[in-house]
């Protein structure tokens, strides 16, 4: 078991470019999870997968964000005409989903670093 | 909503001093209440945990008690070390509606001198 990954850890763009970043989580792990970590600030929540469903969604998930989990494995997160704003950490979780969701440990990987210039 | 309140930072200690981080939340119903912390350059790792009211969560010498009548929970450590040195996240996991969504504090800075 190697832990979440995340990929690429760092990205520079330029304004108004897409984005992609790309999660895998723990293997046997059915939930999967998207934060945003600005500087100086604790993580906030942005969507969440039970398996491919995307359950839940942050109203801070704006329309040029979208994500994706087509096999229930992998998740990708897409930022489309990126803004100065979305400068930030983008973290990844994961999660057994078991159905007493309320105590579970959401495990973490080691984030992806957005710059946009 | 459901919010977390941690103590303002940054916290510098010398080695071996006693550590205390508040945190306190508001939150409906019985939320499950979590420390991560977080190194330079990585994630974010699970400290410790705590489901229920009067439950202690401890590891690595850190012990924090959840205590809803004062909707609490603070993170203590009798003898902190410089590898100790890192943000530390207080969070809180709600149901109903909330399911699975974690909710933090802002993180409070600790720097353990020798």
């Amino acid at each position: 078991d190697t832990g979440v990954s995340q990929d690429p850890r760092h990205k520079i763009t330029k304004r108004g470019q897409n984005v992609t970043f790309r999660c895998d989580p723990i293997s046997e792990h059915n939930r999967l999870y998207w934060y945003r970590q600005t500087l100086g600030q604790g993580p906030e929540f942005l969507t969440y997968f039970q398996n491919e469903a995307q359950l839940e969604k942050s109203r801070l998930l704006s329309d040029r964000f979208s994500a994706e989990r087509p096999k229930g494995s992998f998740s990708t997160l897409e930022i489309q005409r990126t803004e100065q704003g979305d400068s930030a950490m983008y973290l990844c979780a994961s999660s057994l989903g078991l159905a007493g969701g309320r105590e579970e440990t959401q495990y973490f990987g080691p984030g992806t670093r957005l710059l946009v210039l | 909503g459901n919010s977390v309140t941690q103590m303002e930072g940054p916290v510098t200690l010398s080695e071996e001093a006693f550590l205390t981080i508040n945190c306190t939340y508001t939150a409906t119903g019985y939320p499950s209440l979590f420390w991560y912390v977080q190194y330079p350059g990585e994630g974010l790792q699970l400290l410790l945990k705590a489901t229920k009211a009067d439950d202690k969560g401890s590891n690595k010498g850190f012990e924090a008690t959840y205590r809803k009548e004062t909707t609490s929970f603070h993170l203590e450590k009798g003898s902190v070390q410089v590898s100790d040195s890192a943000v530390y996240f207080c969070a809180l996991l709600a149901g109903g509606t909330s399911y699975g969504k974690l909710t933090f504090g802002q993180g409070t800075i600790l720097t353990v001198h020798p």
